[in-house]
């Protein structure tokens, strides 16, 4: 019974390309975000939606799309793939509090654009 | 004044030995200071967490002590275990509709059998 699932695992594709990561919550929170982790293993946030509305946009290419179809559900989609997006990208999800609060991981999707 | 500064970038203990990873953040917001383990392959998972009204909390082998003047808090893990072979991330967040987390440049520990 997986918290937060995201698909694919792994995505390898060309320069130029353009693919989607879907991601699903089921611990019934009001915010999901997506992170991105580099080569180094460095976690930067890159969007953060509440309530199906974007929160965060963290200066990120607007190649970068997300999309909230419901509150449990956060997909991300990427216009020509550059070799620089090559990296693994996690969704989280978290309740939404007056203070700061666990955020739960997916497993994570690696991208490798050649 | 967003950043969280993590060290150090590698650590290797023997079994049974401590380990200790420290992180120092800036901002006087943050309330909410948690560390997560990452094996390869997966998502970083809750370790353990503290508040700045606490100045330790400890859950098994694991402990938090957090230094609020000092703009401080470290991560023990006692008795270290082969299996806690891992990367181990800080991070800092506060509360609200930007509840992000804002994470260190992590720690890779390597406990030798």
């Amino acid at each position: 019974d997986t918290a937060v699932s995201q698909t694919p695992k792994y995505l390898v594709t060309q320069m130029g390309n353009d693919k989607s990561i879907k991601c699903e919550q089921n611990l019934g929170h009001d915010t999901m975000y997506w992170y991105k982790q580099d080569s180094k293993k460095f976690l930067k946030i890159m969007f953060s939606y509440n309530n199906k509305e974007l929160i965060i946009n963290e200066t990120v290419p607007n190649r970068f799309s997300p999309k909230s179809p419901d509150k449990a559900h956060l997909n991300l989609h990427i216009n020509s793939l550059e070799l620089g997006d090559s990296a693994v990208y996690f969704c989280a999800s978290s309740p939404q509090t007056l203070t700061g609060a666990e955020a739960f991981f997916g497993q994570g999707t690696r991208l490798t654009v050649v | 004044q967003q950043q969280v500064k993590q060290s150090p970038q590698s650590l290797i203990v023997q079994k049974g030995g401590i380990s200790i990873i420290n992180c120092a953040y800036e901002n006087t917001a943050f309330d909410y200071f948690p560390w997560y383990q990452q094996f390869p392959g997966k998502g970083p998972a809750l370790l353990i967490a503290i508040r700045p009204d606490v100045s330790e909390k400890k859950e098994g082998r694991f402990t938090i002590s957090f230094n609020k003047s000092a703009k401080q808090f470290s991560l023990h893990i006692m008795d270290s275990q082969p299996g806690d072979s891992a990367t181990y991330f800080c991070a800092a967040s506060m509360g609200g509709a930007t509840n992000k987390l804002i994470f260190g440049t992590g720690t890779l520990l390597a406990v030798q059998p």
